[in-house]
């Protein structure tokens, strides 16, 4: 299996706090990936990382910031958490550059609850 | 836009073969991967098709035909440990990965 741990792996937490959430890989993979799952939903990607210090947004980026300082590390903030962010949120890896196959190794989520 | 299309869920006896389809619209494609997600845990590969026709691997199949958007995974001589969500998920031009709402696959005995 991948290295790749999440932490906290539960949080509760209350409306209009801020909230990081930490990915941590030891297979020095170049990508990284955010996404949050809810139901009825695929997977939907938050931010996304191609090295240390470059990222870029996904589809669902408003509300969250990302930072990558170290090839190992890939922080998820929720600058001021809200309800509609209640979800499990899955950090994932991947080796390849774009262009080639890039299969994705998951972590084994945050499961957060914004009351 | 882009689009994903799987059936919500499923129903298999153990020992039989299921078929889980998945259509698919987006801007551009460069392959298709399959991922099986037990209830509670993390989205793990089960098969990736860049090229049209049928890629086995074990008990488990996957098909794609590009032209049609259109692709299928088998399922073989299921097992109870086969009940779990499989992802549909092509990859568009940008290399994103575009996930469906997924397949819940139960398997009764």
């Amino acid at each position: 299996d991948a290295g790749i741990t999440q932490s906290p792996r539960h949080k509760v937490t209350e409306t209009g706090t801020p909230v990081t959430l930490r990915c941590h890989q030891t297979e020095n993979h170049r990508y990284m990936y955010w996404y949050r799952q809810d139901p009825g939903h695929g997977l939907r990607l938050i931010h996304y990382s191609y090295g240390v210090k470059d990222t870029d947004k996904g589809e669902v980026s408003d509300g969250y910031s990302v930072s990558r300082s170290k090839t190992e590390d890939f922080l998820l903030t929720l600058e001021s958490a809200t309800s509609s962010q209640t979800s499990v949120y899955f950090c994932a890896i991947s080796e390849s550059d774009p262009g080639s196959y890039n299969e994705q190794f998951f972590g084994p989520g945050t499961r957060l609850t914004v009351l | 836009g882009q689009n994903i299309d799987q059936p919500t869920e499923m129903t298999a006896t153990e020992g039989a073969i299921v078929q889980i389809n998945c259509t698919y619209q987006t801007s551009g494609f460069n392959g298709l991967f399959w991922y099986q997600q037990h209830a509670g845990e993390a989205p793990t590969f089960l098969s990736y098709n860049v090229l049209d026709g049928l890629e086995e691997k074990g008990r488990f199949s996957s098909f794609l035909s590009r032209s049609k958007g259109y692709s299928y995974l088998l399922l073989k001589e299921l097992q109870m440990k086969d009940s779990a969500s499989y992802l549909c998920a092509p990859m568009d031009s940008n290399y994103q990965l575009i996930w469906g709402a997924g397949t819940k696959l139960i398997i009764k005995p």
